[in-house]
């Protein structure tokens, strides 16, 4: 049973955009950085955006997260076919004293 | 090129045992924290463990506290990962990565390997 709560599914057309909440609490979210991780069908997770709002190097800027109070949101600008995937956002919990994963959310291109 | 390679995944029966290990490639073990992630077929992602480089500090899920082992050898640049008890439910594609992040706060997974698959059952 996941601490943060993500939507099962978000979907739009290409070139549109989407955006995926991460709501948290005070003990984890709300004090902590949070992270991004796409997983692409059948592939191991990769990371998107770390630090709230930092991007790896290879990261189009088409991705970008941010975050407010207990809540953390990421969005996809210019939907691509390859951006279909599932989304975690993911950070550390101070009272559970564990890193903590969202529930996912499969971005679906129409 | 930055690579980990898991294995030691297997078929194994309840209350069995197995190690699974993590190779590093392209960097250099040392100087990282690691941790292990799962994730159970048709699942989310699961973090279970975590050790610092010096091993001075290990995290485990308590889904995992008790039965599951992590520990490294910075010398053979490898992570390791021993599981006793093993049940139906530790049925997961467990993957090993690399920490970042200056404290727990900042705390983030940066490269992370293919991921081995584990299947407990009778």
């Amino acid at each position: 049973q996941s601490v943060l709560t993500q939507p099962p599914s978000v979907s739009a057309a290409p070139g549109q955009k989407v955006t995926i909440s991460c709501s948290g609490s005070s003990s984890n979210v709300g004090n902590n950085y949070v992270s991004w991780y796409q997983q692409l069908s059948g592939t191991a997770p990769k990371l998107l955006i770390y630090e709230n709002n930092n991007r790896p190097s290879g990261i189009p800027d088409r991705f970008a997260g941010s975050k407010s109070g207990t809540s953390a949101t990421l969005g996809i600008t210019g939907l691509q076919t390859g951006d279909e995937a599932d989304y975690y956002c993911g950070t550390w919990d101070s009272s559970l004293t564990a890193y903590v994963f969202g529930t996912g959310t499969k971005v679906t291109v129409l | 090129e930055v690579l980990l390679v898991e294995s030691g995944g297997d078929l194994i029966q309840p209350g069995g045992s197995l190690r699974l290990s993590c190779a590093a490639s392209g960097f250099t073990l040392y100087g990282y924290s690691m941790n292990w992630v799962r994730q159970a077929p048709g699942k989310g992602l699961e973090w279970f463990s975590y050790i610092t480089s010096s091993t001075s500090t290990i995290y485990y899920a308590d889904s995992v506290k008790g039965r599951f082992t992590i520990s490294r050898d910075n010398a053979k640049n490898s992570l390791f990962l021993q599981m006793n008890s093993l049940r139906v439910e530790d049925t997961a594609i467990y993957y090993c990565a690399r920490v970042r992040g200056s404290g727990m706060s900042y705390y983030y997974m940066d490269v992370w390997g293919k991921g081995t698959t584990v299947t407990v059952s009778s």
